[in-house]
């Protein structure tokens, strides 16, 4: 099975900084990875998909890079409403099921 | 507009047994996997199963494999996940999603073990 790991657990930034979060694989899953963005009492919010590829709908400010087992999901100018838990998600077969992180949460320093 | 629904979740104790239902809308069911997720309160996302379009192929995280089966009515527009020998490490809030989270995701629905 494959694991997947994200740093840090927690980050403290303020509005308008840039942030970086980090997911990596325990084993190669090609570009097959999404990041999501989760708030209390709601639904996951799917962010990026393929790596790299923005979801309609989303700012243009989050971005996604990597591939193999390293990926980062970046905010350029943290905006008040970014405040919230981001997940990693591997898609990279059915069979094998569709892991996630353990999650990062953001919140305001 | 696209809809995911769940339902059929609430208290049951150990050992016992809850089907959860979810239902779609706005979307060709019939042409995407669907895919139960849950999380834990506190906790983080957890993928559950997954289910093909025709329902020919279904996969399970260990944890469940050989209590929980996942199935579809396509003529219904549905998901269902039928959960069996329910443990206190079940509870959680269970979503219905569309492609294993890549689409749209229901609202959840809670489901409690506990005695």
């Amino acid at each position: 099975d494959i694991q997947m790991t994200q740093s840090p657990s927690t980050l403290s930034a303020s509005v308008g900084d840039r942030v970086t979060i980090t997911c990596r694989a325990s084993q190669s899953i090609s570009s097959w990875l999404a990041w999501y963005q989760q708030k209390p009492g709601k639904a996951p919010k799917l962010l990026i998909y393929k790596a790299s590829s923005l979801e309609s709908g989303v700012p243009s400010r989050f971005s996604g890079s990597g591939s193999g087992t390293e990926f980062t999901l970046t905010i350029s100018s943290l905006q008040p409403d970014d405040f919230a838990t981001y997940y990693c998600q591997q898609y990279n077969s059915y069979s094998g099921g569709f892991t996630f992180g353990p999650g990062t949460k953001v919140d305001i320093k | 507009e696209v809809q995911l629904v769940e339902s059929g979740g609430g208290l049951v104790q150990p050992g016992g047994s809850l089907r959860l239902s979810c239902a779609a809308s706005g979307f060709t069911f019939s042409s995407y996997w669907m895919s139960w997720v849950r999380q834990a309160p506190g906790k983080g996302l957890e993928w559950v199963a997954n289910i093909k379009q025709d329902g020919s192929e279904k996969y399970y995280v260990d944890s469940v494999k050989g209590r929980f089966t996942i199935s579809r009515d396509n003529a219904k527009n549905s998901l269902y996940l039928q959960m069996n020998s329910l443990r206190a490490e079940d509870t959680a809030v269970y979503y219905c999603a569309r492609d294993g989270g890549l689409g749209p995701w229901g609202q959840g629905t809670l489901v409690t073990v506990s005695s």
